[in-house]
């Protein structure tokens, strides 16, 4: 299976909003709505922060935002922090009952 | 609160079986509440799916390891665990375990990974 594909790097200023793009198959992210997104901060394990495409587990930010369209879902972090400045994956179940990761994008809150 | 906790060596030589154990508190195992799993991150790089186990003992892989993992469930330590055969230096990462979500269809709850542990990174290096 192929990891899904993400931007390598975005940028931001702070208060700003940005989308992050991560793009798969039918077989995966196009065929079922259960992508996961998670921030993960230098050194630390990742942070689950969207779940179903669109849900957010209790405790995080409405700031984050999650959306699909065809075989690409987004996340949308508006009101940029410097906190927000880290790596971000997407991750999808897909056909064969496996689940597999987008390659991470860099986000730099500018 | 569900805790994980990796451990195991953090060197392997190549060619030798890289073991590695998820203590899990707060919770049990057997329970049903949750699927477990493993992901690695080599250095630098993403997140790879590993393996995932219920309590049940049913298994997913992921297909370009499958040929060289087994995970299994020890229900009287509270534990799972992760053999990873054959290792190479491309093994070389920090391991993950993590608990996959408490409710909805097994695809919902396959999909989402929480909580994690905090990792272990093991090098494979003679």
């Amino acid at each position: 299976q192929s990891a899904l594909t993400q931007p390598v790097s975005v940028s931001e200023s702070p208060g700003q909003s940005i989308t992050i793009s991560c793009t798969g198959t039918s077989s995966d992210v196009g065929g079922y709505n259960y992508v996961s997104w998670y921030q993960q901060h230098p050194g630390k394990a990742p942070k689950f922060i969207i779940y179903d495409v669109s849900s957010r587990p209790s405790g995080v930010s409405n700031r984050f935002s999650g959306s699909k369209s065809g075989n690409t879902a987004s996340l949308t972090i508006s009101g940029l922090q410097a906190d927000d400045e880290a790596d971000y994956y997407c991750s999808s179940y897909t056909t064969s009952s496996t689940l597999v990761f987008g390659g991470g994008t860099k986000l730099t809150v500018l | 609160q569900l805790q994980l906790q990796e451990s195991g060596p953090r060197l392997v030589k190549p060619s030798e079986t890289l073991s590695l154990t998820c203590t899990v508190s707060g919770g049990s195992v057997s329970s049903g509440s949750y699927y477990w799993g493993w992901i690695r991150q080599p250095p630098g790089k993403g997140l790879e799916w590993i393996a995932t186990i219920y309590y049940n003992e049913d298994t997913y892989h992921n297909p370009s390891l499958k040929s060289r993992v087994t995970i299994s469930v020890d229900t009287s330590k509270n534990q799972f665990s992760l053999r990873l055969d054959s290792v190479t230096a491309a093994d070389t990462a920090v391991y993950y375990c993590a608990g996959h979500g408490t409710w909805g269809t097994v695809a919902a709850r396959l999909s989402r990974f929480h909580p994690w542990g905090q990792g272990t990174l093991v090098t494979v290096s003679s």
